[in-house]
């Protein structure tokens, strides 16, 4: 397992089309995140799974956005009606979370080179 | 998350030290300080992190000060391939699903 594997690299297309990004995170980990970020700002959170489940979203993850993870390995995000301004790269990344509650141990994220998104 | 404030771009000479400047005076006693770094085209990278001690791995070195309002991470001998923007980032290191507010980081260029 080389890493966290994003694909397509790269996206171009017609506002109002849909797209869907893939992500496929290092195979042990079990929590996978999904990031934006616009040119000259730090990636921003969208939503992050644990195993199968979304356990939180962000404000920015509007109506026309979803995401799964449906067999708890890999994940997509989808855009809907995709606008100019969900121009962006798409972030993804993994950690390994060894246990729930009190005491639990994060090993730190990994990302991915991410999805380059334009909308024309 | 306790707000962080870097210096928007930096530069060094290749093979010196270069010293990274964050400062986190908000941050609670149960926040940890992490270090990433995203070259151009890429995603993120982890450097490092702490909580009260220094620390050091193979890529940094982590200097946080004693009351925790600010920290510095050293790239001991910086090499043109360190070019990338640095992120300094407070969170709470727990499985509760925090989400890393990156901010704007610092941009270092290391000059030959």
């Amino acid at each position: 397992d080389t890493g966290v594997s994003q694909d397509p690299r790269h996206k171009i297309t017609k506002r109002g089309q849909n797209v869907t990004f893939r992500c496929d995170p290092i195979s042990e980990h079990n929590r996978l995140y999904w990031y934006r970020q616009t040119l000259g700002q730090g990636p921003e959170f969208l939503t992050y799974f644990q195993n199968e489940a979304q356990l939180e979203k962000s404000r920015l993850l509007s109506d026309r956005f979803s995401a799964e993870r449906p067999k708890g390995s890999f994940s997509t995000l989808e855009i809907q009606r995709t606008e100019q301004g969900d121009s962006a790269m798409y972030l993804c990344a993994s950690s390994l979370v060894s246990k729930i509650g009190p005491g639990s141990t994060n090993y730190g994220y990994t990302f991915g080179s991410g999805t380059r998104l334009t909308v024309v | 998350d306790a707000k962080t404030t870097q210096p928007t771009s930096m530069d060094c000479a290749e093979g010196r030290a270069a010293n990274l400047p964050c400062n986190h005076s908000t941050i609670s006693g149960n926040e940890y300080v992490y270090w990433y770094r995203q070259i151009h085209s890429q995603g993120p990278q982890y450097i490092i992190h702490g909580l009260k001690n220094n620390e050091t791995n193979e890529m940094a070195s982590l200097i946080i000060t004693e009351d925790r309002k600010s920290s510095t991470l050293i790239l001991p001998h910086a090499t043109l391939r360190d070019t990338a923007v640095y992120y300094c980032i407070v969170s709470l290191h727990s499985n509760s699903g925090y989400a890393l507010n990156f901010g704007k980081g610092t941009s270092l260029l290391v000059t030959p």
